[in-house]
């Protein structure tokens, strides 16, 4: 079965230092998102992809967050410089090509602890 | 923001009972999903109701939508201790509220 994957799993860094964090979609689904997951909360969309382009990064803290999706295919997102607050769970999606409202399949997660 | 809000917040029952947890939502839908999460894992999608619906049923889940109140129940019949998980309902994108942890006790 199809999945979304993410890497790493598990990423700790230190306060100040620069992060990535990489996603693969299902092969097909032309939108992407990227979530923010504090715990105890509800995921919080970071960013949306269309294909290539940002649909949606109202929500991402541009003065130190950036995601790019430079083929339409897999999607990096970086934090320069990481925060303290900034420890979370990263979740990626994805959904089929111009559908909204659809299924959205979700990766395992990158787990991040600031120091 | 169209996201759903889940109520409660947590819930404990015994293996074997049913659990009931609704979402409410602030503006008109096309559909309303509904995701499971267990503990430090992704999110795996349940079940889609569209705004033309009123309920529907997957295995033990039987969800309801009523659009002239904007929200929706989730019902999980026979619990078992796998269904342990928190329990969010989305509309839109989807964005999420906080979710309904659910404690299922052997």
């Amino acid at each position: 079965e199809a999945e979304v994957a993410q890497s790493p799993r598990y990423k700790i860094t230190e306060k100040s230092q620069a992060v990535a964090f990489w996603c693969d979609p299902i092969s097909g689904h032309a939108t992407l998102y990227w979530y923010r997951q504090i715990l105890g909360q509800g995921p919080e969309l970071l960013v949306q992809f269309q294909d290539e382009s940002v649909v949606d990064d109202s929500q991402l803290p541009k003065d130190r967050f950036s995601a790019e999706r430079l083929k339409g295919v897999d999607s990096t997102l970086k934090i320069q410089p990481a925060e303290l607050g900034d420890s979370a769970m990263y979740l990626c999606a994805s959904s089929l090509a111009g559908a909204r409202d659809t299924e959205a399949f979700f990766g395992q997660g990158t787990r991040l602890t600031v120091v | 923001s169209q996201q759903g809000e889940e109520d409660p917040q947590a819930l404990s029952i015994q293996e074997g009972e049913n659990a009931t947890m609704n979402c409410s939502y602030k503006t008109s839908i096309n559909n309303l999903q509904w995701y499971r999460q267990n503990s430090g894992r992704g999110l795996v999608h349940l079940i889609l109701i569209r705004s033309n619906e009123r309920e529907k049923h997957s295995g033990r889940l039987r969800v309801t939508l009523d659009t002239s109140k904007k929200s929706s129940s989730l019902l999980i019949t026979a619990s078992r201790a796998a269904d342990t998980a928190s329990y969010f309902c989305a509309t839109v994108s989807p964005p999420f509220g906080g979710g309904t942890r659910v404690l299922v006790k052997p």
